[in-house]
């Protein structure tokens, strides 16, 4: 069975412009969670989908950051315009069920915004 | 509100050397305790965990106990290994019924042969 994955592993962009994640959970699990770690601090809670309907969505840091999950499969982490600040690196997890539920992450993608 | 606090690394070990990481935390009622790793270029995966006061998890040789008196989740391993390099951290469920984990700021391990 295959994992969490992500992509891309690594970017590099530069203030002002926009980047995309994309994170693609296990085949059937609903739940799907975005967090973040910016250099080494805690990894911070972003977002949480049941099927494309966000859930819980209080880890947002601002309006530049937009998550969507159209058909309840893949999703994506949108920035516009990146600032410095949100260089760091962002996971994601997806789960079957819910209270209790192991959540399994995927390697995270680096960005670095110069 | 809910804290996690993991000692600072990196943690620089030799082969078989005992390993400790010390983590406390902060939170009411009662959270459940874990310990993720991410070896290098992996998520995270869960290692063990633990639900109550005085449980102990253990998996891989790994083994924490949840001590409620002194809010503390400490990692320890007797023999460590250049294959456990990597970087651990402790987490909470926050209580209530919560699924968002709560994490530590991580600690990085390295072992040398």
């Amino acid at each position: 069975e295959a994992g969490v994955t992500q992509f891309p592993s690594h970017s590099v962009i530069e203030k002002g412009q926009t980047v995309t994640l994309r994170c693609d959970p296990i085949s059937g699990h609903d739940n799907l969670y975005w967090y973040r770690r910016v250099m080494g601090k805690e990894i911070k809670f972003l977002l949480h989908f049941v099927k494309e309907s966000k859930q819980d969505e209080s880890g947002m840091p601002n309006n530049r950051f937009l998550a969507e999950r159209t058909g309840g499969t893949y999703s994506t982490l949108k920035v516009q315009p990146a600032e410095l600040e949100d260089s760091g690196v962002y996971f994601c997890a997806s789960s079957q069920g819910l209270v209790g539920e192991t959540q399994y992450f995927g390697p995270g993608t680096r960005l670095l915004v110069l | 509100g809910n804290s996690v606090t993991q000692m600072e690394g990196p943690v620089t070990l030799s082969e078989e050397a005992f390993l400790t990481i010390n983590c406390t935390y902060t939170a009411t009622g009662y959270p459940s305790l874990f310990w993720y790793v991410q070896y290098p270029g992996e998520g995270l995966q869960l290692l063990l965990k633990a639900t109550k006061a005085d449980d102990k998890g253990s998996n891989k040789g790994f083994e924490a106990t949840y001590r409620k008196e002194t809010t503390s989740f400490h990692l320890e391993k007797g023999s460590v290994q250049v294959s456990d390099s990597a970087v651990y951290f402790c987490a909470l469920n926050n209580p209530g019924g919560s699924y968002i984990p709560t994490f530590g700021r991580g600690t990085s391990l390295i072992v040398h042969p």
